[in-house]
């Protein structure tokens, strides 16, 4: 199976600062990788999605970029509503795998 | 407008069984695939199980191969889960979840159902 490793665990961030999560793939997944964004006690929803594309309806603020074994989500301006726990999660494989996921907390 | 509403989930002692029902409206359910990811307290979230839209195909996570079956009915518009000999370690809150234009990501989620196994 394609390990997925996000970093780091824990980001303490404060509204307005650009922040970047990092996804490793264990292989390399050409550009098929999704980030999703959960908020506690809710379902994830879905962010990004074929490394770069952005969900309809998700604002520009999050952008992706990556390829082969290396990700990146950003977020260009930390919002109030962006305090969450984020994944990656690969797909080139039928056997699907996410990354431990990304807390963002407020600093 | 796109739900997904799961049920079936509970108290369960291991060893035991339990089925899971995802209800589908606001698309073409039989249009796409779809899946089941479980997330256990406080952990990250791990994929199940994967059917296609005629359920030709289907794929199982390591985790509950030959333990857990997958199935859908595009009449009913319905997706199932059927876990047989539970463990500990299947407690979790299990979302059904729609597959993207046709890959193997999702892009609507139900809010999920708890699945407690223990004695």
């Amino acid at each position: 199976d394609i390990q997925m490793t996000q970093s780091p665990s824990t980001l303490s961030a404060s509204v307005g600062d650009r922040v970047t999560i990092t996804c490793r793939a264990s292989q390399s997944i050409s550009s098929w990788l999704a980030w999703y964004q959960q908020k506690p006690g809710k379902a994830p929803k879905l962010l990004i999605y074929k490394a770069s594309s952005l969900e309809s309806g998700v604002p520009s603020r999050f952008s992706g970029s990556g390829s082969g074994t290396e990700f990146t989500l950003t977020i260009s301006s930390l919002q109030p509503d962006d305090f969450a726990t984020y994944y990656c999660q690969q797909y080139n494989s039928y056997y699907l795998t996410f990354g431990g996921g990304t807390k963002v907390e407020i600093k | 407008e796109v739900q997904l509403v799961e049920s079936g989930g509970g108290l369960v002692k291991p060893g035991g069984s339990l089925r899971l029902s995802c209800a589908a409206s606001g698309f073409t359910f039989s249009s796409y695939s779809m899946n089941w990811v479980r997330q256990a307290p406080g952990k990250g979230l791990e994929w199940v199980s994967s059917i296609s839209s005629s359920s030709s195909y289907i794929y199982y996570a390591d985790s509950v191969k030959g333990r857990f079956t997958i199935s859908r009915d595009n009449a009913k518009n319905s997706l199932y889960l059927q876990m047989n000999s539970l463990r500990a370690e299947d407690t979790a809150v299990y979302y059904c979840a729609r597959g993207h234009s046709g890959s193997s990501l999702f892009d609507y989620w139900g809010q999920g159902t708890l699945v407690t196994v223990s004695s």
